[in-house]
């Protein structure tokens, strides 16, 4: 079946450094969206991507869709402490909006 | 503009009971997902309602149940509870035609 897998699981950063998390999936995804979830809290949307290649960037974050269709990347700049939290991807199966969430990545930012 | 509202927030069972949750979704919106969070996992998806109609289901067993109703909210009920169905219950609502979701702040289910 669909999987859609994250790397790293937890990263720890330096307040100030940048950070990235890489997501693949074994399938082409006609979309690719991003969440943020603070400890305790729930997954809050970030960003669709839906074009092959595109780029997108929100302040210090950047968004990125593979060529392929197949993985995608969220860089974060400068990273601070309000960054802190689990970041994951989503992907739809085939058509439909039921999306498979990614093993995400945990973030720390050490002040 | 109330965001997607769950209830209860926390509750506690036994093995071999029954569970029901509920959702309002945000105002505008009439589909309802639901997602089961284990602790450190990812949100798995249970299934989608849409025009109180299941319309997709994820690898979840019969036990798990649900309902939708014609004021767009939703039910999530789980028979026959086991250890294993401890975790956050997410319910998320979207437009049919768009992917954003949005959750609410979940349920968390403990099974003893």
């Amino acid at each position: 079946g669909q999987q859609v897998m994250q790397i790293p699981q937890y990263q720890h950063v330096q307040e100030g450094e940048d950070f990235t998390t890489y997501c693949n999936s074994s399938t082409t995804l006609s979309n690719i969206q991003w969440y943020k979830q603070r400890p305790g809290g729930h997954p809050v949307f970030l960003i669709q991507l839906v074009k092959s290649g595109e780029v997108k960037k929100q302040k210090r974050l950047t968004f990125q869709f593979g060529e392929a269709k197949k993985n995608s990347s969220l860089h974060i700049t400068a990273t601070q402490t309000t960054d802190v939290g689990t970041y994951f991807c989503a992907g739809p199966k085939n058509t439909g909006n039921q999306f498979y969430f990614g093993t995400g990545t945990s973030l720390t930012v050490i002040p | 503009d109330a965001g997607v509202t769950q209830s209860p927030t926390h509750l506690i069972k036994t093995r071999g009971q029954q569970v029901t949750l509920r959702c309002s979704p945000k105002s505008g919106h009439d589909t309802v997902s639901w997602y089961q969070q284990a602790l450190g996992q990812g949100p798995q998806f249970i299934f989608q309602y849409y025009e109180e109609e299941e319309r997709q289901r994820g690898n979840f067993p019969d036990r798990f149940s649900g309902h939708q109703f014609p004021n767009y909210s939703s039910e999530l009920n789980v028979n026959a509870l086991l250890l294993g169905d401890s975790a956050l219950y997410l319910c998320a609502s979207s437009l049919v035609f768009s992917g954003e979701l949005f959750f609410g702040e979940g349920s968390r289910l403990t099974v003893l």
